[in-house]
């Protein structure tokens, strides 16, 4: 079935660093990827959608500058936090879809903690 | 606008027993509608979909939902329940038109099984 890695599982990095997280689907071309957010205990916030080649398109409120991402390829998208605040530690989760409709499949997520 | 509401945060069953989670949606037309399972730390696995047909929909790990349009609710249900399955449940709705194939969450409803 559908594979999506998601790497790394966690990340420590100190505030005014920036940090890259990784989306690869490992068995199918992801035409297109989804990044959310979630807090603790919470539901995920849809924070931007991605296709292949090109530009993303932010939900309203997620800074563009603040979450880069890219989609350069059919298997792997990126989402760098640049200069991160404590206020940016959250989960973040990747999901990928193919030429399926609602073929979505979910990385395991990212734990980042910004210190 | 599309949205989901998940009306209870925590239930607690014991093993064995029955399990209902309530799951109410709101959208114009017929939706395309989910059902995931997050273990902490963990991402998303799909348990079951429903975009059209049958209205009773058979998932993984013996889960069932049933789509009534009349009530806007797609609940899910397991006739027995184990302990392996305390986790959080997420039911989502999802544009049934369009390209804009964009989930929308619920706030998730928290299983606890006693032994």
């Amino acid at each position: 079935g559908a594979v999506v890695s998601q790497h790394p599982s966690w990340v420590i990095c100190k505030s005014g660093t920036s940090v890259k997280i990784e989306c690869r689907s490992l068995d199918f071309q992801a035409t297109t990827m989804f990044w959310y957010r979630q807090f603790p205990k919470q539901s995920l916030m849809l924070m931007a959608t991605s296709n292949e080649g090109s530009k993303a398109t932010y939900e309203q409120g997620v800074e563009k500058d603040k979450f880069l991402i890219n989609h350069a390829s059919l298997t792997l998208s990126t989402l760098t936090v640049t200069s991160a605040h404590p206020e940016d530690s959250s989960f973040y989760i990747c999901s990928a879809s193919g030429t399926t409709i609602y073929g979505y499949t979910f990385g395991s997520g990212t734990r980042l903690t910004v210190v | 606008a599309q949205s989901v509401t998940q009306p209870d945060i925590h239930i607690t069953v014991s093993e064995g027993a029955s399990l209902e989670l309530r799951c109410n949606y709101s959208y114009g037309a017929t939706p395309y509608l989910f059902w995931y399972v997050q273990s902490p730390g963990q991402g998303l696995q799909l348990l079951l979909k429903y975009f059209s047909g049958d209205t009773l929909v058979q998932g993984i790990k013996g889960f069932e939902a049933e789509f009534k349009r009349s009530q806007s609710s797609f609940n899910l249900r397991k006739p027995s329940v184990h302990w392996s399955d305390a986790a959080e449940y997420f039911c989502a709705v999802g544009n049934s038109g369009g390209s804009n194939y964009k989930l929308t969450f619920g706030k998730g409803t928290l299983l606890t099984v006693n032994p």
